[in-house]
């Protein structure tokens, strides 16, 4: 089966420019999950969907981050305006829920979306 | 959020078994121990994961502790392809989110 599909894969802009990140979910897969890694970390969620609701957006710099997943199939992140220290890798991730518990189930990644600015 | 301690980094050789330590001394009874890695410059991946027993998969063997306060992620015969960070994560279930609490991960090297 096909993965979870990103686009684009780089991108640099100037600060205060905005950007967008698209995330196409393993086909069926009804949770949709935004991560943001900067270098040297391990992943930090931003934002989780269940279908076209949002679930958990607690991590999300609301000021500047927007997401939205209308029809609850592909999403869009948003950075507007971007700041320096929005350079990262833009992790997409998607999960089949409702087959096992929720502590159990895998999610898969995408390849991620590798943002710099400027 | 229940930690997870993991050392920084870990060498190998390639065809050699490693074993991948993980702490989770504040691990809850219905907290699973999952496993992801990440290769360079893709996603992370899921490897496996475990509650009490031992389990095993293609990919490697996760073995638990009976106190459930550590694990070893090991894998049988390392290849140049298994160098990644590997992530230990105790599933974290609060208010029906599924999240992924990733930390600094293990960055595994394999010797040719």
């Amino acid at each position: 089966e096909a993965g979870v599909a990103q686009s684009p894969r780089y991108k640099i802009i100037e600060k205060r420019q905005s950007v967008a990140f698209w995330c196409n979910p393993i086909s069926g897969h009804a949770t949709l999950y935004w991560y943001q890694q900067i270098l040297g970390q391990g992943p930090k969620l931003l934002i989780q969907f269940q279908n076209n609701g949002v679930v958990d957006d607690s991590q999300l710099p609301k000021d500047r981050f927007s997401a939205e997943r209308l029809k609850g199939v592909d999403s869009t992140l948003k950075i507007q305006p971007a700041k320096l220290e929005d350079s990262a890798v833009y992790l997409c991730a998607s999960s089949l829920v409702g087959r096992v518990r929720l502590n159990q189930e895998t999610q898969y990644f995408g390849p991620g979306t590798r943002l710099l600015v400027l | 959020d229940a930690k997870t301690t993991q050392p920084n980094s870990m060498e190998s050789n390639e065809e050699e078994p490693v074993h991948l330590p993980c702490n989770h001394s504040t691990i809850s009874g219905t907290d699973y121990i999952h496993w992801y890695r990440q290769l360079p410059s893709q996603g992370p991946e899921y490897v496996i994961h475990g509650l009490t027993s031992n389990v095993n998969n293609r990919m490697a063997s996760l073995a638990i502790a009976e106190d459930r306060k550590s694990s070893t992620l090991i894998l049988h015969r390392a290849t140049l392809r298994d160098a990644a960070v590997y992530y230990c994560i105790l599933r974290d279930v609060v208010q029906g989110a599924q999240k992924l609490v990733f930390g600094q991960g293990t960055r595994l090297t394999i010797n040719p």
